[in-house]
């Protein structure tokens, strides 16, 4: 997927734990952006970035934060993982209109 | 901030037939609106996007029509395929750069 590496592609966890995903590039683009997916409500904007250390939140950022160290790694974190966090995470990358995704991770929260 | 429906849900239609998807957008400063198609297990991928100051674009089986007056834009397939079977995702764009307000989807289904 145009060099955009998702990691874990799966994982399970239980309520209560801290949960870091892990998105990375090799296309050296600027900005960064994490999305979640649930039936019904397409994909929505968690967090993005523009630039390293520069982020910004989207519509859905309760519970979740990120970091950008580095222009190539987006981590995504889940501080206190909630069954309500249960879904499949795109990271997606762009240098201007067009945010091309990765492969998604899917999270349950048991 | 922006809002975009989409319908129908899910769509089935005989190999051979079209397919058309309608989405309606709520920020009339939104001018960028491109489709993404969705396989099983992957991510969605760019199929066509269209920018406000065009009316209707096409590649091959697929074309883009886009109503800036109405604030709604569908997306058509002609010869559907099987092939073509997956959920498609209509997006508005406000911003400059990359933070898309998507629809929630139509899963189309090709039957032989």
């Amino acid at each position: 997927d145009a060099g955009i590496t998702q990691s874990p592609r799966h994982k399970v966890t239980e309520t209560g734990t801290p949960v870091t995903l892990r998105c990375h590039q090799t296309e050296n683009h600027r900005y960064m952006y994490w999305y979640r997916q649930d039936p019904g409500h397409g994909l929505r904007l968690i967090h993005y970035s523009y630039g390293v250390k520069d982020t910004d939140k989207g519509e859905v950022s309760d519970g979740y934060s990120v970091s950008r160290s580095k222009t190539e790694d987006f981590l995504l974190t889940l501080e206190s993982a909630t069954s309500s966090q249960t879904s499949v995470y795109f990271c997606a990358i762009s240098e201007s209109r067009d945010p091309v995704f990765g492969s998604g991770t899917r999270l349950t929260v048991v | 901030g922006e809002n975009v429906e989409q319908h129908p849900s899910t769509l089935s239609v005989q190999e051979g037939d079209s397919a058309v998807i309608k989405c309606t957008y709520s920020d009339s400063a939104s001018n960028y609106f491109p489709w993404y198609k969705q396989e099983l297990g992957k991510g969605p991928q760019l199929i066509i996007d269209i920018r406000s100051n065009v009316g209707e674009k096409k590649d091959q089986r697929i074309a883009v029509t886009l109503n800036k007056t109405a604030k709604h834009f569908s997306l058509h397939i002609t010869e559907t395929q099987p092939e073509d079977s997956a959920v498609y995702f209509c997006a508005a764009l406000t911003d400059s750069w990359g933070k898309l307000q998507f629809g929630a989807g139509t899963q189309v289904v090709v039957t032989p």
